[in-house]
């Protein structure tokens, strides 16, 4: 079955990077986008941006993109995201999704991130 | 960045009831909206997108309607499972933006 297996939380202080994983399983990795989504404690998620494995192509939220890199590994059908210059209000959980339109998504369970100094 | 509007926040209802949730865009985005469910704890799931297209194995009672600045989520019959929150989402342009959300409890 499909799944996207995220790495655990983390605790950050301010100013420091964090990176996380998602390995996909299930489904052939370079033929869907993969898309990343945070959510703060209390409110509404967030769209970051996404990924195409097969050739690389991004898109980010351009609010995030000085600080915010997505890359894949089609070696492990591992998908990164690393946020760097870490602010408190980037306390929240992380998601990566499957989430092409024409079928249905799929999600990691979450990575918390904290970050406290 | 558009703007996603929803009403009401939140709403109690019982099961069986019929449900609308109403979103609003700043501008016209067509028919470029989706509906998302989550549950405490778990990633949002998506239920429709371009504005009425069901995600397969979503139950037919969840329903969208609407164009241009405003559309409607309804559940037909609510059902237990249903209780949760609903964010909608445009996906006409980047960055793709979510409604603050509307959560719905047991009345």
């Amino acid at each position: 079955q499909i799944q996207l297996v995220q790495s655990g939380p983390e605790v950050k202080k301010p100013g420091a990077s964090v990176k996380v994983s998602c390995k996909a399983s299930g489904y052939t990795f370079i033929s869907y986008t993969i898309s990343w989504v945070r959510q703060a404690p209390g409110q509404r998620p967030e769209w970051m941006g996404w990924i195409k494995p097969t050739n690389g192509d991004i898109k980010y939220a351009l609010k995030l993109q000085d600080r915010f890199t997505m890359t894949t590994d089609t070696s492990t059908s591992t998908a990164y995201m690393e946020l760097r210059s870490l602010r408190s209000d980037d306390t929240a959980v992380y998601y990566c999704a499957r989430a092409d339109y024409g079928d249905r998504d799929y999600w990691g369970q979450g990575t918390l991130v904290t970050v406290s100094s | 960045d558009i703007q996603m509007t929803q009403s009401p926040s939140s709403l109690s209802a019982s099961v069986g009831d019929r449900v609308t949730i109403t979103c609003r865009a700043s501008q016209d985005i067509g028919y470029d909206s989706a509906w998302y469910q989550q549950k405490p704890g778990k990633p949002p799931k998506r239920l429709m997108y371009a504005t009425s297209t069901l995600q397969s194995g979503v139950p037919s009672r969840f329903s969208g309607s609407g164009s241009g600045t405003e559309f409607t989520l309804t559940i037909s019959s609510l059902q237990p499972e249903d209780f949760a929150t609903y964010y909608c989402l445009q996906h006409y342009n980047y960055p793709r933006t979510f409604g603050q959300g509307t959560r719905v409890d047991v009345k």
